[in-house]
């Protein structure tokens, strides 16, 4: 089955530093990768869309400054978070969609605590 | 606006008990429907999908949905638990009108008491 990776699985950073999260499809090409947060005890919310080789969509509220994506590859997704701050503190999850039709595949999440 | 519920946020059942999950959709299009399950601390992985065709889904570890077009629902099934099933369960839905992007429920969060 498709595999999915992220990199780190947990990461604890300084206010104010920014961190950056990767998400690669590891046996299959992604032409668009998702990024979510996650709250604790909480649904994930769809952060932004990413298509290889051109600008993030952001959904509403999201800072796109704040929440940098760059998909530069079919296989290789970051999201950077800038200048970090502890309500940034969250579980953040990358899918990249598959080749069939809507199916996405999740990677297993990076912890991010900011301190 | 499209919204999916999964009205229990929490089920116990019984090792070996039968099992069902709720799932209610609203969505301006034709829908693709997922189950995903979620261990504390990890991503999530398919346990089933919808697409198109018959409306009665088998998934990985012996898990089944069947899609109720008439009463918007997609309600997820499993004929007898196991304890490995406890975890968090999550209904979501998209559509290629709305660029595939998965609108997720609230999850469950299922226990399984031995």
């Amino acid at each position: 089955g498709a595999v999915v990776s992220q990199h780190p699985s947990r990461v604890i950073c300084k206010s104010g530093t920014s961190v950056k999260i990767e998400c690669r499809s590891l046996d299959f090409q992604a032409t668009t990768m998702f990024w979510y947060r996650q709250f604790p005890k909480q649904s994930l919310m769809l952060m932004a869309t990413s298509n290889e080789g051109s600008k993030a969509t952001y959904e509403q509220g999201v800072e796109k400054d704040k929440f940098l994506i760059n998909h530069a590859s079919l296989t290789l997704s970051t999201l950077t978070v800038t200048s970090a701050h502890p309500e940034d503190s969250s579980f953040y999850i990358c899918s990249a969609r598959g080749l069939e039709l809507g199916e996405q595949y999740f990677g297993p999440g990076t912890r991010l605590t900011v301190t | 606006a499209q919204s999916v519920t999964q009205p229990d946020i929490h089920i116990t059942v019984s090792e070996g008990a039968s099992l069902e999950l709720r799932c209610n959709y609203s969505y301006g299009a034709t829908p693709y429907l997922f189950w995903y399950v979620q261990s504390p601390g990890q991503g999530l992985q398919l346990l089933l999908k919808y697409f198109s065709g018959d409306t009665l889904v088998q998934g990985i570890k012996g898990f089944e949905a069947e899609f109720k077009r008439s009463q918007s629902s997609f309600n997820l099934r499993k004929p007898s638990v196991h304890w490995s099933d406890a975890a968090e369960y999550f209904c979501a839905v998209g559509a290629r009108e709305y660029g595939n992007k998965l609108v997720f429920g609230a999850g469950t969060i299922l226990r399984v008491k031995s």
